[in-house]
């Protein structure tokens, strides 16, 4: 168990580009969740996947964000258009959901955007 | 989720016991108190968790009053590798569990 992964770890980037993140979470989670962070402030929820359902998201999840699960393994957050504001640490989670498992959400190093 | 107030930082002294508070007024019966921490630009890790009875593992104890309106983290002998921010939140658990609602946390220093 390798734990959860992020690539890239930083991204830099002009504002108006797009940018795309990964998430590899632990092997069989069911679940997998993102976060952002800005500087300062706790992880603020973004939107979370059971499998490749998509069951909530957040109001901050503007319409130039999109994310997926396609296979139910790995996920993609992908940005359009950036924006300087969208300058944060994007953090991924995942959870299992299985009978006896610890049901905890394992956090993943995160990819840290700068948009200029 | 219900929200969690933490004072915005502590200090302790290295090897003594670091006592972090957490307010949780508004839980419900079936949300569970658990506490991460992050180090510096590092993503949170999860510490421990509890419903009302204490817990401890090989990394802290949490305590939970009675009402369940309030719990302590216990780091029961700090060091420098514990300065970090952490997080209290409430939340359901199980399979009906989704997000988890972070507030500013605490941020606490050790200090040599």
């Amino acid at each position: 168990d390798t734990g959860v992964s992020q690539d890239p770890r930083h991204k830099i980037t002009k504002r108006g580009q797009n940018v795309t993140f990964r998430c590899d979470p632990i092997s069989e989670h069911n679940r997998l969740y993102w976060y952002r962070q800005t500087l300062g402030q706790g992880p603020e929820f973004l939107t979370y996947f059971q499998n490749e359902a998509q069951l909530e998201k957040s109001r901050l999840l503007s319409d130039r964000f999109s994310a997926e699960r396609p296979k139910g393994s790995f996920s993609t957050l992908e940005i359009q258009r950036t924006e300087q504001g969208d300058s944060a640490m994007y953090l991924c989670a995942s959870s299992s959901l299985k009978t006896g498992s610890s049901y905890e959400q394992y956090f993943g190093p995160g990819t840290r955007l700068t948009v200029t | 989720d219900a929200k969690t107030t933490q004072p915005p930082s502590m200090d302790c002294a290295e090897g003594r016991a670091a006592n972090l508070p957490c307010n949780h007024s508004t839980i419900s019966g079936n949300e569970y108190v658990y506490w991460y921490r992050q180090i510096h630009s590092q993503g949170p890790q999860y510490i421990i968790h509890g419903l009302k009875n204490n817990e401890t593992n090989e990394m802290a104890s949490l305590i939970i009053t009675e009402d369940r309106k309030s719990s302590t983290l216990i780091l029961p002998h700090a060091t420098l590798r514990d300065t970090a921010v952490y997080y209290c939140i409430v939340r359901v658990r199980g399979t009906n569990a989704g997000k988890s609602t972070f507030g500013d946390g605490t941020t606490l220093t050790v200090k040599p």
